[in-house]
């Protein structure tokens, strides 16, 4: 069963505008969240990650969110570029491991079009 | 800045061959990961090891094997090939998590074609 769910297998935005794309985790264990992007051919990159002890994280145009209450997070970018367009990944780290293991969700697609 | 080296970017092989994947980090890191990626499916874990010679199953480890020798080197062998083991494979490094949140680092990945 799926710790980390993204909904929603596809997003198409105008450039300009933003782009919010959204993240839900069921193990109330998970304390550090991530989300990575990638693009065909290549491997994930890191765009930015949180932990539990916040509930915002910025970093230029990308800013995260966590609502540990609705067991939720998001990835917000401001504005949108069509360089942004990709696979987006959403993953979790559980407190309980020492191993440091990712759960990841399936992605979302982002279309940033001009 | 951490790198990921992964031994090829495109494999073909045949049903039934033995295949194997190199990965190799430069960080130092302890940990170590494989992974697939199959469209609608996401990234899943296949193995990681925490150490030399050491190695956990991941959420798809059936027809895997794996191999670390070496702290800088991971290997994932498919012992008898098959054609629902055609994906892209994913290498990943970081260091353990106790001592700090850090993110994985991945490689740019094999495609991996089974004929």
């Amino acid at each position: 069963d799926q710790q980390v769910k993204q909904n929603s297998p596809s997003l198409s935005v105008q450039e300009g505008r933003i782009s919010i794309l959204n993240c839900d985790y069921t193990n109330s264990m998970f304390d550090y969240f991530l989300w990575y992007k990638k693009y065909p051919a290549e491997g994930p990159t890191f765009l930015i990650s949180i932990s539990s002890i916040k509930d915002k994280n910025e970093d230029g145009r990308f800013t995260v969110f966590l609502n540990k209450s609705a067991k939720h997070l998001s990835l917000h970018i401001v504005p949108s570029q069509p360089g942004d367009s990709a696979v987006y990944f959403c993953a979790a780290s559980d407190r309980g491991s020492t191993l440091g293991r990712l759960y990841f969700g399936r992605g979302t697609q982002l279309t940033v079009w001009p | 800045d951490v790198k990921v080296t992964q031994s090829s970017r495109y494999l073909v092989k045949r049903t039934g061959e033995k295949v194997f994947l190199e990965c190799v980090q430069d960080m130092d890191h302890e940990n170590m990961f494989w992974y697939r990626q199959d469209p609608g499916l996401g990234l899943r874990l296949i193995y990681f090891s925490y150490d030399v010679k050491m190695k956990e199953k991941g959420d798809i480890p059936e027809g895997y094997s794996v191999s670390r020798e070496k702290k800088e080197r991971f290997s994932l062998i498919l012992e008898s090939a098959s054609t629902n083991q055609t994906s892209m494979y994913l290498c990943a490094s970081s260091p353990p998590r106790v001592l700090y949140n850090q993110p994985q680092h991945f490689g740019d990945g094999t495609r991996l074609s089974i004929l």
